[in-house]
């Protein structure tokens, strides 16, 4: 069965450079969530759409914005980066009954 | 607001022998608990969700809400078992609700 595909698999970034995050949801999913996981730490709640529309917010950083477009798919745009943003950054997605499904993640390096 | 603690960061039992990862949570409503693991360098994966009542490779969780637990438990552990396990939150009456993840447990199962 399809997966959550997330891209790029591996990030390397300059401080105060940006960067894109995509997210390709299971077919037939209409909501997608993003999680920052930072070494040793358990994953965190950022952002989610459903249906094209934000759904809820964690602690996600001013520099941060995410959207979801008309394919379902999403995009995790970080600019100004910054050395704490290195991080495991995942992506899930769920479907009416609800189980979120999660992709392999990008990992985001920033030196 | 929702917290998931997982006390044990890490377990390490023989094969064979029973197992018990220990999830608590703190949340005023009715929660939706979940467990994820992790095997190495793979995506989290759903192993139980309180409301399915099944057993999934031999583990099972049940949901005391007296206790405010949802222990995951295995009566014969095995070698593939070894993983990082997280248990997750989801708080209730949402539909389209974000995780909240305890800090995990790595399992570790020795021959």
């Amino acid at each position: 069965a399809a997966g959550v595909i997330q891209s790029p698999r591996h990030l390397i970034k300059e401080k105060r450079e940006t960067a894109t995050l995509k997210c390709y949801p299971i077919p037939r999913h209409d909501t997608v969530y993003w999680y920052q996981q930072g070494p040793g730490q358990d994953p965190q709640f950022l952002i989610s759409f459903y249906e094209k529309m934000q759904s809820d917010k964690g602690s996600i950083p001013d520099r941060f914005s995410a959207q979801q477009f008309s394919d379902y798919h999403s995009e995790l745009n970080m600019s100004s980066l910054e050395l704490g943003d290195s991080a495991l950054y995942f992506c899930a997605s769920s479907s009416y009954d609800e189980t979120q499904y999660f992709g392999p993640g990008t990992r985001l390096l920033v030196l | 607001a929702q917290r998931v603690t997982q006390p044990e960061k890490l377990l390490s039992v023989f094969k064979g022998a029973p197992v018990e990862l220990k999830c608590n949570y703190s949340y005023s409503g009715s929660p939706e608990l979940f467990w994820y693991v992790q095997y190495s360098r793979q995506r989290l994966q759903l192993l139980l969700r309180h409301i399915s009542r099944e057993s999934i490779k031999g583990f099972t969780a049940d949901l005391n809400k007296g206790e405010t637990s949802f222990h995951l438990k295995k009566p014969f552990a095995q070698e593939e078992d070894s993983a990082m396990y997280y248990c997750a939150l989801r708080a209730g009456g949402t539909s389209y609700g974000k995780l909240t993840f305890g800090q995990g447990t790595i399992l570790t199962v020795h021959p």
